[in-house]
């Protein structure tokens, strides 16, 4: 299995609602990423977790929090978002074998905050 | 700080010409050059890549060359199809991190 898997595909919210996005992994991955895309912008990292555990929040807001249950799983739970948090959250993993290393995207979750 | 300049912004090519994509990067540390490339409403797609022990890398129609001292690297694509367009992004990671650091983006336009 060589798939980063990330549901749900799409997600309507409200500002004041509460959801998860999820990403699976069962490619043996140790390191898991949040990237945050705008449309016409590159990937823009959020978090990373290595061996589980995180390793770079590159100053997210804490209405974003994330998680990693197990090597395999990796959640973003969203609270009170703002209007201009819509945009394509993906997640992507990479081995962490040492040296330059591929990083895998998975199709990520376009969502909509009214 | 970290940096990736990508060029042109826009390229637009006719069927069967060559495009090239050009990158610049600022952290010397930086030993892995992917390059991705992403149609509407998908995933980057990772397309071709190259270490930095290595000056070339060629698959098929694409190939990616990479110059350590000017700090330069460059996406080629040869025989271009409809199909080659999308947005291709590069990206730069540093050594001992896990970060990858992505240039802004190019929109590759093949006319038929």
């Amino acid at each position: 299995d060589t798939e980063v898997t990330q549901t749900p595909k799409h997600l309507v919210m409200g500002m004041t609602n509460k959801k998860s996005l999820k990403c699976e992994q069962h490619m043996g991955h140790r390191a898991m990423y949040w990237y945050k895309q705008k449309a016409k912008k590159p990937p823009e990292l959020m978090f990373v977790y290595s061996y589980e555990k995180l390793s770079i929040n590159e100053s997210v807001p804490s209405r974003f929090s994330p998680e990693c249950p197990n090597s395999s799983l990796l959640n973003l739970h969203l609270h009170a978002l703002q209007p201009e948090d819509s945009a394509l959250y993906l997640c992507a993993s990479s081995p962490l074998s040492g040296g330059g290393e591929t990083q895998y995207f998975g199709p990520g979750t376009r969502l909509l905050v009214l | 700080g970290e940096n990736v300049e990508q060029h042109p912004s826009t390229l637009s090519v006719q069927e069967g010409d060559s495009a090239v994509i050009k990158c610049t990067y600022s952290d010397s540390a930086s030993n892995y050059f992917p390059w991705y490339k992403q149609e509407l409403g998908k995933r980057p797609q990772l397309i071709i890549d190259i270490r930095s022990n290595v000056g070339e890398k060629k698959d098929q129609r694409i190939a990616v060359t990479l110059n350590k001292t000017a700090k330069h690297f460059s996406l080629h694509i040869t025989e271009t199809q409809p199909e080659d367009s999308a947005v291709y992004f590069c990206a730069a990671h540093p050594s001992g991190t896990y970060k990858y650091i992505f240039g802004t983006g190019t929109r590759l336009k093949v006319l038929a």
